[in-house]
């Protein structure tokens, strides 16, 4: 199995700041033929199911703020919020789909600092 | 609008079993594959299942294998989870979720299932 590792795990950021987290996975998730990532991100909220945020490693999902943007390549890759909302405290996941099983990292706690 | 409204949780003793169900609407269920995720209290996602569109082809994560069926039925828009001999470690909320084993765009709620004696 594809192991995805986050950094850091928890983060603490001021509004209107800039939030940077970091996806590593232990083999490249890059299709060569089609030159695609098969990289997610995700965002929960206290109490919520996750959210869809990004996928192909930077396609901003519908409705989706354009202050989170995805970036990266291969095995390692970067979830940023541009800049920091009150409504963006949450725990961040990334998922491989490169192959099955599809694999999550263990998240990222970000809060207001 | 898309929903995902996931049934049949609750305690159970380890060994014993219970069935998942999550009715879909809002979007063209026999079109999309569709998984299992779950969340242990406190941690993170772990992917459980998927199936595909017409039903033909599963995938189970290896945890699971041979104790879990995934199945659907189109007609009823209606996904499910056959859990036998459940261990403590399979305590979870259990959320479904569009997307087989590509990212999940749509989430259910979860339904919460507690193996312990």
């Amino acid at each position: 199995d594809i192991v995805m590792t986050q950094s850091p795990d928890s983060l603490a950021v001021s509004l209107g700041e800039r939030a940077t987290i970091n996806c590593k996975s232990s083999q490249s998730v890059l299709y060569n033929s089609n030159d695609k990532n098969y990289l997610a991100w995700y965002q929960q909220k206290p109490g919520q199911p996750p959210k869809l945020l990004i996928y192909w490693a930077s396609t901003r999902e519908s409705g989706v703020p354009d202050r989170f943007s995805g970036s990266g390549s291969g095995t390692d890759f970067t979830l940023t919020i541009s800049s920091l909302q009150a409504e963006d405290v949450a725990v961040y996941y990334c998922q491989q789909y490169y192959n099955t099983p599809p694999t999550f990292g263990q998240g990222t706690k970000l809060e207001i600092k | 609008e898309v929903q995902l409204v996931e049934s049949g949780g609750g305690l159970v003793q380890p060994g014993g079993s219970l069935r998942l169900s999550c009715a879909a609407s809002g979007f063209t269920f026999s079109s999309n594959a569709m998984s299992w995720v779950r969340q242990a209290p406190g941690k993170g996602l772990e992917w459980v299942s998927a199936i595909s569109d017409s039903g033909g082809s599963t995938y189970y994560a290896d945890s699971v294998k041979g104790r879990f069926t995934m199945s659907r039925d189109n007609s009823k828009k209606t996904l499910y989870l056959q859990m036998n001999s459940l261990r403590a470690e399979d305590t979870a909320l259990y959320y479904c979720a569009t997307g087989g084993v590509i990212y999940a765009t749509y989430w259910g709620q979860g339904t919460l299932v507690t193996v312990s004696s």
